[in-house]
């Protein structure tokens, strides 16, 4: 069926430095979502890419949507401590149904 | 309401009891999603209603779940019996692009 893989499923990184994350579909996708969910909270919506290879920023955060549209990345750069959460990308394939990632728990080392 | 509410926040439930979760979607959304998500995993497709018709519950793991909106608005997630294994936070969410979250009920099947 119908699946995103998203990796890694931990990054550990000094305040300061960057972070990645990337999500892959084997079939392209209509649309990704990207979310973050803070520790014991709920997934809350940052941003949704369309296009072929879309470039989308919001400050220190950059989203890329693939040529293919069937993979997207989340690089945040110099990286603070309100950062911390997992991030998920959610694919739609249909005009509802998003497929989710396992997400990305970004941890900033003490 | 300003966002979407959920209810109970907390629920422990002894093994066969029956549980009914409530989710209050942000008003004038017609799309409302259930998820089930496990710790440490993305949160997990249940069913999907458009309006009042529930279009797809392919992801509802068993016939114990069942799930209904019956006036488009508020919804309710029933689990019938719960086992050890439902044990999880279930997400409502509703948003006719991007996903507006609830805080999630966490359920604990003793």
């Amino acid at each position: 069926g119908q699946q995103v893989m998203q990796i890694p499923q931990y990054q550990h990184v000094q305040e300061g430095e960057d972070f990645t994350t990337y999500c892959n579909s084997s079939t392209t996708l209509s649309n990704i979502q990207w979310y973050k969910q803070r520790p014991g909270g709920h997934p809350v919506f940052l941003i949704q890419l369309v296009k072929s290879g879309e470039v989308k920023k919001q400050k220190r955060l950059t989203f890329q949507f693939g040529e293919a549209k069937k993979n997207s990345s989340l690089h945040i750069t110099a990286t603070q401590t309100t950062d911390v959460g997992t991030y998920f990308c959610a694919g739609r394939y249909s005009n509802y149904q998003l497929i989710w990632g396992a997400g990305t728990k970004l941890i900033i080392k003490p | 309401g300003a966002g979407v509410s959920q209810s109970p926040r907390y629920k422990v439930a002894k093994r066969g009891q029956d549980v009914a979760l409530r989710c209050d979607p942000i008003s004038g959304h017609v799309s409302l999603f259930w998820y089930q998500q496990a710790l440490g995993q993305g949160p997990e497709f249940l069913t999907y209603f458009q309006n009042e018709a529930q279009l797809d519950k392919s992801g509802l793991p068993s016939d114990r779940f069942f799930a209904e909106r019956p006036e488009g608005s508020v919804s309710t997630l029933k689990i019938q019996r719960t086992q050890q294994e439902d044990s999880a936070v279930y997400l409502c969410a509703s948003g006719n692009n991007e996903q507006f979250f609830g805080p999630g009920t966490r359920l604990t099947v003793l």
